[in-house]
């Protein structure tokens, strides 16, 4: 199967501007993650979906990181306005389990944001 | 917060040798994961643990999870140079066990 596509790989940006990222998770896939993780630390999730509908926000940061997954396929999560401190690979992945179902996620090979 | 912490923070060992990384988690569980991470890609399941299950194999890959103790260890035997990566344990709870917590995980470096 295929695996979860990410783009783009690399983005570099100045602070204050906007950046979006995609990612389509594997075909069947019902739940969608975005994950930050910022260089020497583990991944921290910002936002769980199932479907099309939000499962878990709660570590957004909703003032400038917003993400979307219409139809419940693809996603985009975009930051505007960068700040220094968004500087981090975002990661997303997919997993064929629901809210109460274990089921392993399988990651994308994330983007690499640099903000100066 | 981070629920699961890895130990130690890094680890360097020779090739054959065997590699043991710890996880300790705060509180109750639905299922453990391990995972895999080489520098600059994404990460690889390796491992899920049940919480009502005490231990799993895959090939060269032991895990084990002790609830009372909150805690988890993945073993690699007969480590060789490619297994050289950072680690990672994630858990997830009862409320929404779809979603995973992960530690700041422990680098394993394996000399040939």
């Amino acid at each position: 199967e295929a695996g979860v596509a990410q783009s783009p790989r690399y983005k570099i940006i100045e602070k204050r501007q906007s950046v979006a990222f995609w990612c389509n998770p594997i075909s069947g896939h019902a739940t969608l993650y975005w994950y930050q993780q910022i260089l020497g630390q583990g991944p921290k999730l910002l936002i769980q979906f199932q479907n099309n509908g939000v499962v878990d926000d709660s570590q957004l940061p909703k003032d400038r990181f917003s993400a979307e997954r219409l139809k419940g396929v693809d996603s985009t999560l975009k930051i505007q306005p960068a700040k220094l401190e968004d500087s981090a690979v975002y990661l997303c992945a997919s997993s064929s389990g629901v809210k109460k179902v274990r089921s392993p996620l399988h990651f994308g090979n994330g983007t690499r944001l640099t903000v100066t | 917060s981070q629920q699961g912490e890895e130990d130690p923070q890094a680890l360097s060992i020779q090739e054959g040798e065997n590699a043991t990384m710890n996880c300790s988690y705060k509180t109750s569980i639905n299922n453990l994961q391990w995972y895999r991470q080489n520098s600059g890609r994404g990460l690889v399941h390796l491992i899920l643990i049940r919480s009502n299950e005490r231990e799993k194999h895959s090939g060269r890959l032991r895990v084990t999870l002790d609830t009372s103790k909150k805690s988890s260890s993945l073993l690699i035997t007969a480590s060789r140079a490619a297994d050289t990566a950072s680690y990672f344990c994630a858990t997830a709870n009862n409320t929404n066990a779809g979603k995973s917590t992960f530690g700041d995980g422990t680098t394993l470096t394996v000399k040939p």
